[in-house]
């Protein structure tokens, strides 16, 4: 069964722009989670979607979107781009089973804001 | 927001060591998760834990739900050079499956020495 994919795997945009990244699942997982990794904050949850809703969301700024598709695919946007917002973007899919979830991450979009 | 206190930040071992790590909160968590992540990929789930006390292995991984439900212990028994990484742990505080949101440690970076 093909993992979590994520692209692009790198990126580089300028202040200001925006972006937009995007995920896709494993084959029946309905659950998709986003998170930022970098080496000062670690891993931080932006937003979780499942069913085309978000069920969850972390403690970012309104610049950060996301939406889900009804075949589970994902996108999260980041609009007016600041230095800070490089990092790694992290994708997991999740699949809840037996009263729990199981969560897998794909690869990351590399983003590198310059 | 919320975070887990992951120690320690990095170890430098020979192989064919065990190694221990854990993560401890001050807030009860439902489920503990233990990642491994190499360069330039994302995190790989490695252990599940479901109940308070449970104790679980896969391999030479061994990993404890504390009893509290405030802490976790990993173990990795004989290293060898691929368990280089670096070992994350991550909590949800959720049950029920109504929603899913990991917190995660700052992680572990693991150095094997051959």
């Amino acid at each position: 069964k093909a993992g979590v994919t994520q692209t692009p795997r790198y990126l580089i945009k300028t202040r200001g722009q925006q972006v937009t990244l995007s995920c896709s699942p494993i084959s029946g997982h309905r659950s998709v989670s986003w998170y930022q990794q970098t080496p000062g904050q670690g891993l931080q949850f932006l937003f979780e979607y499942f069913s085309e809703t978000q069920r969850n969301k972390g403690n970012f700024p309104g610049r950060f979107s996301g939406r889900q598709f009804s075949n589970s695919r994902s996108e999260m946007n980041v609009s007016t781009l600041e230095l800070g917002d490089s990092a790694l973007y992290l994708c997991a899919s999740s699949l809840f089973r037996e009263g729990h979830y199981e969560q897998y991450f794909g690869p990351g979009t590399r983003l590198t804001v310059t | 927001g919320q975070q887990l206190n992951q120690s320690p930040q990095s170890m430098f071992i020979q192989e064919g060591e065990d190694v221990s790590m854990n993560c401890t909160s001050s807030s009860i968590f439902n489920t503990w998760l233990w990642y491994k992540q190499d360069p330039g990929e994302g995190p790989v789930l490695l252990i599940a834990l479901y109940k308070a006390g449970e104790l679980t292995s896969n391999g030479r991984l061994t990993a404890q739900f504390g009893i509290t439900r405030k802490d976790s212990f990993l173990n990795i028994s004989a290293s060898i050079p691929s368990d280089v990484g670096i070992y994350f742990c991550a909590g949800d505080r959720n049950s029920g499956g109504s929603n899913y949101k990991l917190t995660f440690g700052k992680g572990t970076l693991l150095t094997v020495n051959p």
